[in-house]
Formats: structure tokens, C-alpha cells, sequence
């Protein structure tokens, strides 16, 4: 069975911190990908990362995908609170369906 | 990307009956998938729906509990039945297009009393 865990579980931080979620597994995807989810709506597509070692950033948002392709990273530069939020990453294997990391809360405090 | 509507947002339903929830995509999409989530928890898949085929049913779900339908490419149904508290949840579909990079709908939240 293919699974992701996501680390931290949980995550509160003060507006200006920097923080970094990890998602691992003992399985190779062919891609991964980030999602942010807020209460009441779906999750977001924030990015997807294709080749080993790749990092790609989003404004604050920097993400690296692991040179074997079972792990990759989300880094958050300077939190402000919009990004308080659900963050899941999903490795696609190559097969038909996505595996979903067990997900990771994070509140950030004004 | 795709947009994704879902009927109902929210309902309230007793215990035995069944809920049919709708999915729309404003574009034809290949592969459609029916999620399950508790409120701050991760995704569990359901069902691939296809297109003129039965679903595919992962490991725990089933045909006669969890009926899907995909008339077309840009809309399924997915229906919860014989319902008891323990399938209160939420319920997402999502579309995934060639890039393989998957967008949802904003989720039907379903209490069962």
C-alpha cells in the first residue's frame, strides 16, 4: 500500500514565521502535487512538481521535490494568515489515481 | 483549469434513505473522481467514474452502497445510500485533465441523523 505522510500534523505559527512541511514515502510518484484547502471548499491546486530535485517557488511559497521522487517539501516564507489552511500533497504513480498525503493544519496568528 | 459545480452544498438527511449528489464540469474531462473527507482530514478515494463504463471502486467501497453515474464528460452523480451516521462527511468530485493535475469542486458536507 502506497502512503504519504505528511509532517507536521499540526502547525500554529506568528504572522512573519517561517515553516516547512514535509511529505514522505517509500514509494516513487511520476509527479506530486500541493494543495491548500480552507473550511467549506475544495482543495486548491497550488503546484506540481515533475522531476527529481525540482523546486519551484510560488511568491513565499517554495517547493522541492525529492531527487528519488518519494519526498518533497513546502517551505513558507514570512506565514501571514491568508495562508492559514489545509495543505495535502498527492503523488500520481502513473497509474490512474492520485494517493493523498495525511495532511498537515496550520494556523498562522496575526 | 476546470470548474467544478456540486448540488446540494449541505444536507441533512435521516438514516436510511440516500442522497444523490451532482457533479458539473463547464468542460469535457476525461477522468472524474468521487473523494470522501472528514472535516481537517486527508482524501480518501472512492471511485474513478467513467464515461459509458461502470466505476471503478476502491478498496472498502461498493457499487450497491456508493452508486455512480457519468452520462457524459461533463457530469456525474455519485449517490450514498441506505445512509447511517457513519457516512457523514464530505464529499468531493474532482476532474483531472492530460497534465494529470486534478481540480475540485467545492464539496457536498453531508450530516446524517
Amino acid at each position: 500500500t502506497q502512503l504519504l505522510e505528511q509532517s507536521p500534523q499540526f502547525l500554529s505559527i506568528q504572522e512573519g514565521e517561517n515553516l516547512t512541511v514535509y511529505c514522505n514515502s517509500s514509494s516513487v510518484f511520476s509527479s506530486l502535487q500541493w494543495y491548500r484547502q480552507e473550511p467549506g471548499e475544495g482543495p486548491v491546486l497550488l503546484v506540481t512538481v515533475v522531476t527529481g530535485g525540482e523546486v519551484k517557488k510560488l511568491k513565499r511559497l517554495t517547493f522541492q521535490f525529492g531527487d528519488a521522487r518519494k519526498d518533497s517539501s513546502l517551505h513558507i516564507t514570512a506565514a501571514q494568515p491568508g495562508d492559514t489552511g489545509l495543505y495535502l500533497c498527492a503523488g500520481f504513480p502513473g497509474t490512474y489515481k492520485y494517493i493523498f498525503g495525511t495532511g498537515t493544519r496550520l494556523k498562522v496568528l496575526a | 483549469s476546470a470548474v467544478i459545480s456540486q448540488k446540494p452544498s449541505r444536507d441533512i438527511c435521516q438514516r436510511g434513505t440516500s442522497l444523490t449528489i451532482q457533479c458539473q464540469v463547464d468542460s469535457q474531462v476525461t477522468m472524474m473522481f468521487w473523494y470522501r473527507q472528514q472535516p481537517g482530514q486527508s482524501l480518501t478515494l472512492i471511485a474513478t467514474a467513467n464515461q459509458g463504463s461502470e466505476a471503478t471502486y476502491e478498496s472498502g467501497f461498493v457499487i450497491d452502497k456508493f452508486p455512480i453515474s457519468r452520462p457524459n464528460l461533463t457530469f456525474s452523480t455519485l449517490t450514498v445510500s441506505n445512509l447511517s451516521p457513519e457516512d457523514s462527511s464530505i464529499y468531493l468530485c474532482s476532474v483531472a485533465d492530460t497534465s494529470y493535475e486534478q481540480y475540485f469542486g467545492p464539496g457536498t458536507r453531508l450530516t446524517v441523523t
